[in-house]
């Protein structure tokens, strides 16, 4: 089953501006990641955030989680050309053996 | 030095051809996965190995058979190619252990690009 579930699906905005892509999820978790994924090329993963954080940065990356409502979110701040990727959040599957990931959204940060 | 290393990046093959993808990493993870993503980017987990063992199948045709010479590496052999095949499949790996649940962060390879014609 779908696991994690991204929203919006796509997302177009200027280079400077600062881009929230959000993430749900169903069943409970020890951590919640991100990955992004430039065109044609392999995941790469951004950041982890535990189930007893509720806020993360990484450089211009700010993640936060509610477990009340199964939800993260994900913001860049000042972003930039080079940003544009899809992005996908990640959380364990039903068995906790491996992560599930949602359909992702595609970021468009023109400049 | 390349983390996570699969060959060929790309693949075309024929209908009911046999085809072998490979994957290597020098992290020295214990587990090993295979995903397959779609074209609407959807990626679902196919295998997972531990140190050489088979920790997760999940429902994907037994035309597929993963093997692990070693816990570096996790081939990805199939029989038989079909249309539906077509797809990019993403070799990885991470610091994971069975029994401890999913708690590190997994490190991909570029994937292959499957196209059956």
């Amino acid at each position: 089953s779908q696991q994690g579930e991204e929203d919006p699906q796509a997302l177009s905005i200027q280079e400077g501006e600062n881009a929230t892509m959000n993430c749900s999820y169903k069943t409970s978790i020890n951590n919640l990641q991100w990955y992004r994924q430039n065109s044609g090329r392999g995941l790469v993963h951004l950041i982890l955030i535990r189930s007893n954080e509720r806020e993360k940065h990484s450089g211009r990356l700010r993640v936060t989680l509610d477990t009340s409502k199964k939800s993260s979110s994900l913001l860049i701040t000042a972003s930039r050309a080079a940003d544009t990727a899809s992005y996908f959040c990640a959380s364990p599957g039903d068995y906790g053996q491996n992560f599930v990931f949602g359909p992702g959204t595609r970021l468009s940060v023109l400049p | 030095d390349t983390a996570v290393s699969q060959t060929p990046k790309y693949l075309v093959t024929q209908m009911g051809n046999d085809k072998s993808i490979k994957c290597e990493q020098n992290l020295g993870h214990d587990t090993m996965y295979w995903y397959k993503q779609d074209s609407k980017k959807f990626l679902k987990i196919m295998f997972s190995y531990n140190n050489k063992e088979l920790i997760i199948n999940e429902t994907v045709p037994n035309r597929f058979s993963p093997k692990s010479p070693d816990k570096a590496h996790l081939n990805l052999h199939i029989n038989s190619l079909e249309l539906g095949d077509s797809a990019v499949y993403f070799c990885a790996s991470s610091q994971d252990r069975p029994g401890t649940g999913v708690l590190y962060g997994y490190t991909f390879g570029s994937g292959t690009r499957l196209t059956v014609v």
